[in-house]
């Protein structure tokens, strides 16, 4: 069975310090990869996504990128984190080619504290 | 305007009572629709899709109206596992991958 790893589950940073989220997938090849974030009391926003190794396409300007080095493995960063980049990050996959009612799985979230 | 809006709630109902959700989306070219539920300060888990006939499962259904890019979740016979946020999803991406937009929730309390 397939299964999305998320950490860590929690993290309080200070503004101007650097960030790294790391999402793994098992089970599965050549998943689509996303990074959303939930910020309090909003809706999820899709930040990223990712359909290869490689292939990163971002959907807002912001203070992140991301990178796929590997073919199961999502990486979110930043160079200095701002106070608005608190949230809920949430790494996601889907099947390639499941069609349009492909279901999307979600990991635990990381909660990130900019202070 | 939002792509996708809901109303926040929260409904507070008791056991056993039927509830609706609604939801509208702004683009018309999406092509398939779900809902999530995402318990406190949890994942997202999808509950259903919703197709264009109508879809039930056990004592939740689902409508969608096209015409009205409107869409609905009713829930019968609500438990206290219920609780949760219900979560509009709209997919605007194509057949190789899922572009979520996603509401900001409506939030159910289903009380004793």
């Amino acid at each position: 069975s397939q299964t999305i790893h998320q950490w860590p589950a929690t993290l309080v940073q200070p503004v101007g310090s650097p960030l790294s989220l790391e999402c793994t997938v098992e089970g599965t090849s050549n998943p689509n990869l996303y990074w959303y974030r939930q910020a309090a009391g909003r809706g999820l926003q899709l930040l990223f996504y990712s359909v290869g190794i490689g292939q990163i396409s971002s959907e807002v300007p912001q203070n992140l990128s991301a990178s796929r080095p590997q073919d199961r493995q999502f990486i979110l960063s930043s160079k200095k984190l701002l106070l608005s980049d608190s949230g809920f990050y949430l790494c996601a996959w889907s099947s390639t080619g499941g069609g349009m009612n492909t279901e999307a799985f979600f990991g635990q979230g990381t909660r990130l504290t900019v202070v | 305007r939002k792509e996708v809006e809901q109303d926040p709630g929260p409904f507070n109902v008791p056991e056993g009572a039927t509830v609706a959700f609604n939801c509208t989306y702004s683009n018309s070219a999406s092509q398939s629709f779900f809902w999530y539920r995402q318990d406190c300060r949890k994942e997202p888990k999808l509950l259903m899709s919703v197709y264009s006939s109508g879809n039930e499962d056990g004592r939740f259904t689902a409508q969608l109206n096209r015409a009205s890019q409107y869409i609905s979740l009713l829930i019968r016979d609500s438990k206290l596992s219920d609780s949760a946020t219900y979560l509009c999803v709209v997919n605007e991406g194509d057949t190789g991958f899922q572009k979520l937009v996603f509401g900001t929730g409506t939030r159910l309390l289903v009380s004793p």
